[in-house]
């Protein structure tokens, strides 16, 4: 199974970009990548995807590397309200549920 | 559109009860699912459903039951509660198995005492 690793916990200042790492060297040719977010306590919440080409929309920008090896999400100007903890997900098939690992704590610092 | 609802909030068992966490969603999702989480941790997956009448075992299965007769509605099932089953459970619906887009209901917090 393709696996994730990601920090335990970042920080950032408000109004700067915050750029989450995520490594998945062992992702396969048709796998793609998920982020999501969960605020304190409630559920989470998509972000992104993407396979091979960068994405952006409303919430984020999604780079994945060339070789596909790792990704970096990118919240271009950080508010107080964007403090969460974030998942960076490699979906095994295009059958198989969403697993979720631990993620890493954003805290957005004023 | 009210989404993904979960009942109850909040519950407090004690050990050996039996209890049901419902879930029900409005978007005419085909796929359905139940996650839980522990402080600390991510979400584990527990059962899933990608239709009514269609069920399948997740990541931690064992001391739950559940079933999908409609497409609206995934209730999750205690049978005989245990102190290990308190934790925030969490329901998720999407159109099928392979929309990645997974739509959270707001969580379910049980305390198994």
């Amino acid at each position: 199974d393709a696996k994730t690793t990601q920090p335990p916990s970042m920080d950032c200042a408000e109004g700067r970009a915050a750029n989450l790492p995520c490594n998945h060297s062992t992702i396969s040719g048709n796998e793609y990548v998920y982020w999501y977010r969960q605020i304190h306590s409630q559920g989470p919440q998509y972000i992104i995807h993407g396979l091979k080409n960068n994405e952006t929309n409303e919430m984020a920008s999604l780079i994945i590397t060339e070789d596909r090896k790792s990704s970096t999400l990118i919240l271009p100007h950080a508010t107080l309200r964007d403090t969460a903890v974030y998942y960076c997900i490699v979906r095994v098939s295009g059958n198989t549920p969403l697993v979720f690992g631990k993620g890493t704590r954003l805290s957005v610092i004023a | 559109n009210a989404g993904v609802t979960q009942t109850p909030k909040f519950q407090v068992l004690k050990t050996g009860q039996s209890m049901t966490l419902q879930c029900a969603q409005d978007m005419n999702h085909e796929y359905m699912s139940w996650y839980r989480q522990d402080p600390g941790m991510g979400l584990r997956l527990i059962h899933y459903s990608v239709g009514a009448g269609i069920t399948d075992q997740g990541e931690v299965p064992n001391g739950y039951n559940v079933s999908r007769s409609t497409t609206e509605d995934f209730p999750l099932r205690l049978l005989s509660a245990a102190p290990s089953q308190t934790s925030v459970y969490f329901c998720a619906s999407s159109y099928g198995l392979a929309a990645g887009e997974l739509f959270f209901g707001e969580g379910s917090r049980l305390t198994v005492l």
